[in-house]
């Protein structure tokens, strides 16, 4: 069973860079036919896609945030990282990791549980 | 981007009810459309795929259909685990779009 953990600092201060780290378990991140993105929610709000990365390091980011997001793969730990700069308090959200299932359909399969990052000074 | 739309923005209904929920896209997306059901302080949880496909585990209670730019998707007989807000999200783009979301609660 696939499983995704979120990590990183729960409060980020305003024009600092946000970091959150998603640990893979119970599967390799190295596996082809996967993709791993970064989502997120603002509270009491819709679901909102970040970007993705392959193992490879391929990425696309949402050109919303492509300005200012950066997501890295260290497959010898078997993690994901986003890193999200210049955060304002629109930042603010639950960031969840997922994992992308790709065959003939794309869909998100795996969900982290979601860690809810502040920006506040 | 591809807008998604869903309708109603919220609903409510008794246990054993059926329930039909609307996602239109804002451009043909084929039948790449997934469903999302998400409980308060959960992550989103895969329910259907490619418009039509039963995710493993999943009651066989929930099904979806459509394709082009409208999409349904049906409970069958509510129940009370189903209490929930459902998203559609399309995967026709590069880059992904979600519906906001409906929310179902109790009558």
């Amino acid at each position: 069973q696939v499983q995704l953990q979120e990590s990183g600092p729960g409060l980020v201060k305003p024009s600092q860079t946000l970091s959150l780290t998603c640990t893979v378990s119970g599967g390799s991140i190295s596996s082809g036919g996967y993709y791993w993105s970064w989502i997120r929610q603002h509270p009491g709000k819709g679901l909102e896609w970040i970007g993705y990365i392959y193992y490879s390091g391929s990425t696309y980011y949402n050109p919303s945030l492509k300005s200012r997001v950066t997501i890295s793969v260290d497959t010898s730990k078997n993690q994901f990282s986003l890193k999200l700069s210049s955060v304002t308090a629109a930042d603010t959200a639950v960031y969840y990791c997922a994992r992308e299932s790709r065959s003939s359909e794309y869909y998100f399969d795996y969900w982290g549980q979601g860690t809810l990052v502040t920006v506040s000074s | 981007d591809i807008q998604m739309t869903q309708s109603p923005s919220s609903l409510s209904a008794s246990v054993g009810d059926r329930v039909t929920i609307t996602c239109r896209a804002s451009q043909s997306i084929s039948s790449y459309l997934n469903w999302y059901q998400q409980k308060p302080g959960k992550a989103p949880k895969l329910l259907i795929y490619a418009a039509s496909s039963l995710q493993s585990g999943v009651p066989s209670r929930f099904s979806g259909s459509g394709s082009g730019t409208d999409f349904t998707l049906t409970i069958s007989s509510l129940q009370p685990e189903d209490f929930a807000t459902y998203y559609c999200q399309q995967s026709y783009s590069i880059l992904f779009t979600f519906g906001p979301g409906t929310k179902v609660d109790i009558k």
